[in-house]
């Protein structure tokens, strides 16, 4: 069955260091790979997707992933932390054919940022 | 212009009562859907309309009924609520219903039963 974990329910860093969250995947076909985030009381803005292709892809605000197929991951990284990055993100793998077709999310990771 | 917007933002009410939340795309899409996000953030699918058309049920319970008038619209109606609906629930849309195309969500709806 397709899947989706993020071992890390909160993650703690100080402004200004890096960041790496943690997406491992389960899906037998090539897999579409997605991060998001959600700020507090708000809706999911996409960071960043992975089709194919390069397996380094660079999102917004910052945020880049790396596609890993030997570990099946898709971890987020970011080299300088801001305060406003502060937020619940999601890993998410869709899956599925046109008729079955549907986002599968991991269980995100809050991450805090210190002053 | 609010690529998706969801009415109301928040939606308290008691028990047995039957509420609906509605949903609104203008990017031209042709796929709309309806998440359920628990007290966990955890995110699921409920449901995924394509072209009007249902295409995904993930074992909603019937109470969940969501309506689509049109590619632009995805309304949710829950009748007899019970405390276990208490959720945000999140509207998405996409271009068509594929692997390469990217959801845009909408800010969401946070039902309270009491």
């Amino acid at each position: 069955a397709q899947s989706v974990t993020q071992p890390d329910i909160h993650i703690t860093v100080s402004e200004g260091a890096s960041l790496e969250l943690r997406c491992n995947y389960s899906y037998g076909a090539t897999p579409y790979l997605f991060w998001y985030v959600q700020s507090p009381g708000q809706g999911l803005q996409l960071l960043l997707k992975y089709f194919s292709g390069d397996t380094l892809v660079q999102g917004i605000k910052g945020f880049e992933a790396e596609f890993k197929r030997s570990q099946s991951s898709f971890n987020l990284r970011k080299p300088s932390v801001h305060w406003s990055d502060a937020a619940e993100y999601f890993c998410a793998v869709g899956a599925g054919t046109s008729g079955t077709y549907k986002y599968i999310f991991g269980t995100g990771t809050r991450l805090k940022v210190l002053a | 212009d609010t690529a998706v917007s969801q009415t109301p933002k928040y939606l308290v009410t008691q028990m047995g009562n039957d509420k609906s939340i509605k949903c609104e795309q203008n990017l031209g899409h042709d796929t709309m859907y309806w998440y359920k996000q628990d007290s966990k953030k955890f995110l699921k699918i409920m449901f995924s309309y394509n072209n009007k058309e249902l295409i995904i049920n993930e074992t909603v319970p019937n109470r969940f009924s969501p309506k689509s008038p049109d590619k632009a619209h995805l309304n949710l109606h829950i009748n007899s609520l019970e405390l276990g609906d208490s959720a945000v629930y999140f509207c998405a849309s996409s271009r068509v219903l594929a692997g390469e195309d990217t959801q845009y969500f909408g800010p969401g709806t946070r039902l309270t039963v009491l």
